[in-house]
């Protein structure tokens, strides 16, 4: 079967950095995305990555290993309004999205 | 900008009953979708629509159907609602669909449904 890996929750300092893990098991891969969900409210897009590396976008970044399946979201300076959830997904052979569970990242002062 | 408008935001609903959930967007987006997001599990896919007047099945379509008669506005309807379609519904679009799909998608506020 098809599955996606994420902690369920993290805990960090205000200011710090935080990395946040993502393993995949897919039939096929056509690109990861990272997306950011605050309580009650929509997902919002944070990033894609079809290619192996590190996308740097201002205080987050992601990185991409294709040959291990894995992914990470970076958040750097980390400010009280980043708790939110961390969702990974995977676009698949057949371009379905598949999705993980998400990451509640908790952030105190 | 409105961007991606659902309705209702919330709903109880009585086991049994006929639902529609409202989703309408403003962006011209050719693909639209419909999520059911339930704690510890990630986002389900329920139906999609590569462009207006199509519709396909996703991963958890039964007891669900959909429409696309325009480009703007993709309902989804709950025949006769059971208990296990509790969840948080999400509507969403993208520009084109995803084959092919670089972008991100776009999400409504979503609509918590209850079945008692």
């Amino acid at each position: 079967g098809q599955n996606i890996d994420q902690p369920t929750e993290m805990t960090a300092t205000e200011g710090a950095i935080v990395q946040i893990n993502c393993t995949y098991q897919t039939s096929g891969f056509n690109g990861l995305f990272w997306y950011q969900q605050h309580a009650g409210e929509a997902p919002t897009f944070l990033s894609y990555n079809v290619l192996d590396g590190l996308e740097e976008k201002g205080r987050f970044s992601s990185f991409l290993s294709r040959s291990k399946g894995y992914s990470y979201l970076l958040l750097k300076e980390l400010q009280m309004k980043d708790s939110a959830s961390y969702l990974c997904a995977v676009m698949d052979s057949n371009y379905q999205l598949i999705w993980g569970a998400g990451t509640k990242l908790i952030i105190k002062p | 900008i409105a961007g991606i408008t659902q309705a209702p935001t919330s709903q109880i609903l009585a086991a049994g009953r006929r639902m529609t959930l409202r989703c309408t967007q403003d962006m011209r987006h050719n693909a639209m979708y419909w999520y059911r997001q339930d704690l510890g599990l990630g986002l389900r896919l329920i139906h999609y629509s590569n462009t207006a007047g199509t519709t396909g099945k996703g991963e958890v379509p039964d007891g669900y159907s959909v429409s696309r008669a325009n480009t703007d506005d993709f309902p989804l309807t709950l025949a006769s609602a059971v208990p296990s379609q509790t969840s948080v519904y999400f509507c969403a679009s993208s520009e084109s669909g995803l084959a092919g799909h670089t972008g991100e998608l776009f999400f409504g506020e979503g609509s918590r449904l209850t079945v008692l």
